[in-house]
């Protein structure tokens, strides 16, 4: 039971570039939810999808799309990657209104 | 203003003191509050949950909601230097998701 997994664990990316953040999870949850983490900001969430086939824009939305493949898997990409998305990321799960669960995230640097 | 409101800290304490961290909330309407414990580099994990007015204790740690106030904490009884970490608060405001407060980082002197 591996409970929330993401892929990659590291990346840097140049100014627009793009790439894809992988995210699955084996908890059977309904509801996936991508958030951002910056110093001193906490958790930001940037978008989530409360069941297969939904996603909705969360706080930070802005640079970044999402795809709910299926029950399991929630990806997020970013289309052309600014400095400002420089953060770490976190993907999580849950069955609202009990509690969510997270991946160990991504550092994403972009230079 | 926040959704969920959280004083940054540092919160310094002794080991074996109590540590109190405070969160507000601004959303009459949510229901369930989670402390969540986040050492740095790795994600949050789950402390405790709340979801009626009261306290509710697990071991050491306590937590106590007030919807009248709109406000909820936790305690850590008999601190310990490995509970130094960034505690934060969510709950569930509107979305299906949780809104995080900014996290209150604690340090325990040993």
């Amino acid at each position: 039971n591996a409970g929330v997994t993401q892929t990659p664990k590291f990346q840097v990316l140049k100014t627009g570039q793009s790439m894809t953040l992988q995210c699955a999870q084996d908890m059977n949850h309904n509801s996936m939810y991508w958030y951002r983490q910056d110093p001193g900001m906490g958790l930001r969430l940037i978008y989530y999808s409360a069941s297969e086939g939904t996603t909705d824009k969360g706080e930070v939305p802005n640079g970044y799309n999402v795809s709910r493949l299926n029950k399991r898997e929630f990806s997020l990409r970013l289309e052309s990657a600014a400095p400002s998305q420089t953060s770490v990321y976190f993907c999580a799960s849950s069955e609202p209104p009990r509690e969510q669960y997270f991946g160990p995230g991504t550092r994403l640097t972009v230079t | 203003q926040k959704e969920v409101e959280q004083n940054s800290g540092p919160l310094s304490v002794p080991e074996g003191a109590i540590a109190s961290l405070n969160c507000t909330y601004s959303d009459r309407g949510s229901q369930s509050f989670f402390w969540y414990r986040q050492y740095s580099g790795k994600s949050p994990e789950l402390i405790m949950f709340i979801y009626s007015n009261g306290d509710k204790e697990d071991g050491r740690f306590t937590a106590q909601l007030n919807k009248a106030s709109q406000y909820v904490s936790l305690l850590i009884r008999d601190s310990q230097p490995s509970d130094s970490a960034t505690y934060l608060c969510a709950g569930y405001t509107g979305r299906r998701a949780l809104t995080f407060g900014s996290g209150t980082r604690l340090q325990v002197q040993p």
